[in-house]
């Protein structure tokens, strides 16, 4: 089965900060890479499908890119109700693995 | 507006069995792929399986850690999706979330979870 591979496990950053977050398939997944952030006591939501394709009503500071099977979601700008534990997620074919999570705090 | 709502979590001893009902509303629920996700307490998000809409053979599948105990299955009629639970370890104990599964397998909408414990 295709692993996926998140990193960092967790980070910090300063409000306005960009924030990077990388996940990688351990075999070729295509763009099929979805994001998800998971707000603290809160469901899952959808943010990036298609490793770019931003989620409708998702603020624009965030963004998906894809390097052949590394996936990164950037925010461009940290906001405070950006504190969440993000996940990948591979959806090329079952089983639909996710990434471990990174989960974002403010410094 | 799209909403998903699973029932019938609980406290449930070791290798017994458990459904989880998951009822939908605001879309066509046939025309679309329904998955259950789960999330240990404190863990990350676990996919379990999906089950593929009719137009599709309606067919499962599953992840390794619930293959053979699991089934997932759904009555169109009723907009309702279920997950079956057999032989139960206490490493099934989390909040089970259904989740409606679009373009091969994006989890566009989610339910509220329901929490499951297995313990003696």
């Amino acid at each position: 089965d295709i692993q996926m591979t998140q990193s960092p496990s967790s980070l910090s950053a300063s409000v306005g900060d960009r924030v990077t977050i990388t996940c990688r398939a351990s075999q070729g997944i295509s763009n099929y890479l979805a994001w998800y952030q998971q707000k603290p006591g809160k469901v899952p939501k959808l943010l990036i499908y298609g490793a770019s394709t931003l989620q409708s009503g998702v603020p624009s500071r965030f963004s998906g890119t894809e390097s052949g099977t590394d996936f990164t979601l950037t925010i461009s700008s940290l906001q405070p109700e950006d504190v969440a534990t993000y996940y990948c997620q591979k959806y090329n074919s079952a089983p639909r693995t996710f990434g471990q999570g990174t989960k974002v705090e403010i410094k | 507006e799209v909403q998903l709502v699973e029932c019938g979590g609980g406290l449930v001893q070791p290798g017994r069995s458990l459904r989880l009902s998951c009822t939908a509303s605001g879309f066509t629920f046939g025309d679309f792929a329904m998955s259950w996700v789960r999330q240990a307490p404190g863990k990350g998000l676990e996919w379990v399986g999906f089950i593929r809409s009719k137009a599709y053979g309606g067919t499962t599948e599953y992840a390794a850690s619930v293959k053979g105990r699991f089934t997932i299955s759904r009555d169109d009629s009723e907009s309702i999706a279920y997950l079956q639970m057999n032989s139960l370890k206490t490493e099934d104990t989390a909040v089970y979330y259904c989740t409606r599964d679009t373009y091969g397998g994006i989890f566009d909408h989610w339910g509220q979870g329901t929490l499951v414990t297995v313990s003696s």
